[in-house]
């Protein structure tokens, strides 16, 4: 399978720890992008890489989320000191060209 | 921001034809309009995206106005997999704003 892989797919954490998340993107797109998703809403846009660099940080990615993508390829999304509303599941995609996105079965985050 | 409308829901028979309205009053003229849905548990996928002709791909029909301020998404053959939330998004660069999008239930 070349899609977007996502590890792992389920966390579950108690509040306070931090959790990282990986995405390996298909491997011929230079751009790579995070969304989260909660119950009964469609997906936000958090954040974009072009190559290694991250263009643009949603307001909603507080001090405590981080993301990388060293190299230009697989990217992680760190979360410090989770908390209960952080419970969500983040969706990576990448693309070639910026609105034709190729999307991970995302990260469910459950934060008790 | 271009902003879309969609209808909350919307049934659909198996083998029968979807059509999925999606109002996008305020778009520019050189701005495209993409589809993408949501299978329950499941990234989104691209389905389909145009400017002002009509495009047709092996999942979709996209039927624009000649206005452009509305486009009809279309399963021609509706199955059961076909269910799933359908987000008309409008334009704001790479960062998908999807909405609340239509829920689409094909039944047997």
């Amino acid at each position: 399978d070349t899609g977007v892989s996502q590890d792992p797919r389920h966390k579950i954490t108690k509040r306070g720890q931090n959790v990282t998340f990986r995405c390996d993107p298909i491997s011929e797109h230079n751009r790579l992008y995070w969304y989260r998703q909660t119950l009964g809403q469609g997906p936000e846009f958090l954040t974009y890489f072009q190559n290694e660099a991250q263009l643009e940080k949603s307001r909603l990615l507080s001090d405590r989320f981080s993301a990388e993508r060293p190299k230009g390829s697989f990217s992680t999304l760190e979360i410090q000191r989770t908390e209960q509303g952080d419970s969500a599941m983040y969706l990576c995609a990448s693309s070639r060209r910026p609105r034709e996105q190729y999307f991970g079965p995302g990260t469910r985050l459950t934060v008790t | 921001d271009a902003k879309t409308t969609q209808p909350t829901s919307m049934d659909c028979a198996e083998g029968r034809a979807a059509n999925l309205p999606c109002n996008h009053s305020t778009i520019s003229g050189n701005e495209y309009v993409y589809w993408y849905r949501q299978i329950h548990s499941q990234g989104p996928q691209y389905i389909i995206h145009g400017l002002k002709n009509n495009e047709t791909n092996e999942m979709a029909s996209l039927i624009i106005t000649e206005d452009r301020k509305s486009s009809t998404l279309i399963l021609p053959h509706a199955t059961l997999r076909d269910t799933a939330v359908y987000y008309c998004i409008g334009p704001n660069d790479y960062k998908l704003s999807f909405g609340a999008g239509t829920t689409v239930t094909v039944r047997a």
